[in-house]
């Protein structure tokens, strides 16, 4: 079958490191997106992975490996602007080009 | 536009109603997405066009749900005799081409409470 996995909710303090895991098992899977949404707002693209290894946008890098069915999404230098719902979703040659499956979400908490 | 834009951005019926939702892409954007996301949970993908014509229609949930697009433009999501389990919000999104990694741009939503 088809999931993806994420952690519910992820805690850190301004400046931190936070890491979110995002796990999948997808028939012909192609690659690894992630999306921001801030309360109440629209989804808002960050990175895609299509190969594996690391993605570096700003603060923000993304990782993938393919032979671990895994991916991440590091935030760096954590801002209280950073205090949102962090989506991975995942593409396969088996849909259209047009489907993403998205995760549930895991929401990061910055606190001062 | 500058954006994506849906209209309206609320909408309360009752169930049994119909209901239309609109979703404006950005100018030039080929393909163009809606999903619905439920209180607390991922986005669910519902249809995916491709100029006007829908690839991929798998993740409509029952008959009562169907969508069209003209001009290659402008999309509507139609919703027959809503049900409470419908109350969601709506979301569209566009971008350039369907392709793999075309980032895609989200309108902000339309709400929908069914009583």
């Amino acid at each position: 079958g088809q999931s993806l996995e994420q952690p519910s909710e992820v805690t850190a303090v301004e400046g931190a490191i936070v890491q979110i895991n995002c796990t999948y098992q997808t028939s012909g899977f192609y690659g690894l997106s992630w999306y921001q949404q801030h309360d109440g707002g629209a989804p808002t693209f960050l990175s895609y992975n299509g190969l594996d290894g690391l993605e570096e946008t700003g603060r923000f890098s993304s990782f993938l490996s393919r032979s671990d069915s895994y991916g991440y999404l590091l935030l760096q230098e954590l801002q209280m602007k950073d205090s949102a719902s962090y989506l991975c979703a995942v593409r396969s040659v088996t849909w259209s080009w047009g489907k993403l499956q998205f995760g549930a979400g895991t929401q990061v908490v910055v606190t001062p | 536009g500058a954006g994506v834009s849906q209209s309206p951005s609320n909408k309360v019926t009752e169930k049994g109603k119909d209901v239309e939702l609109r979703c404006d892409p950005i100018s030039g954007h080929t393909a163009l997405y809606w999903y619905r996301q439920s209180l607390g949970q991922g986005l669910e993908f519902l249809i995916y066009f491709q100029g006007n014509s829908a690839p991929d229609k798998s993740g409509l949930p029952s008959d009562r749900f169907s969508a069209e697009r003209t001009g290659g433009s402008v999309s509507t999501l139609t919703i027959q005799r809503t049900q409470q389990e419908d109350s969601a919000v709506y979301l569209c999104a566009s971008s350039l081409g369907g392709g793999a990694g075309n980032e895609q741009f989200f309108g902000p939503g339309t709400r929908l409470t069914v009583l």
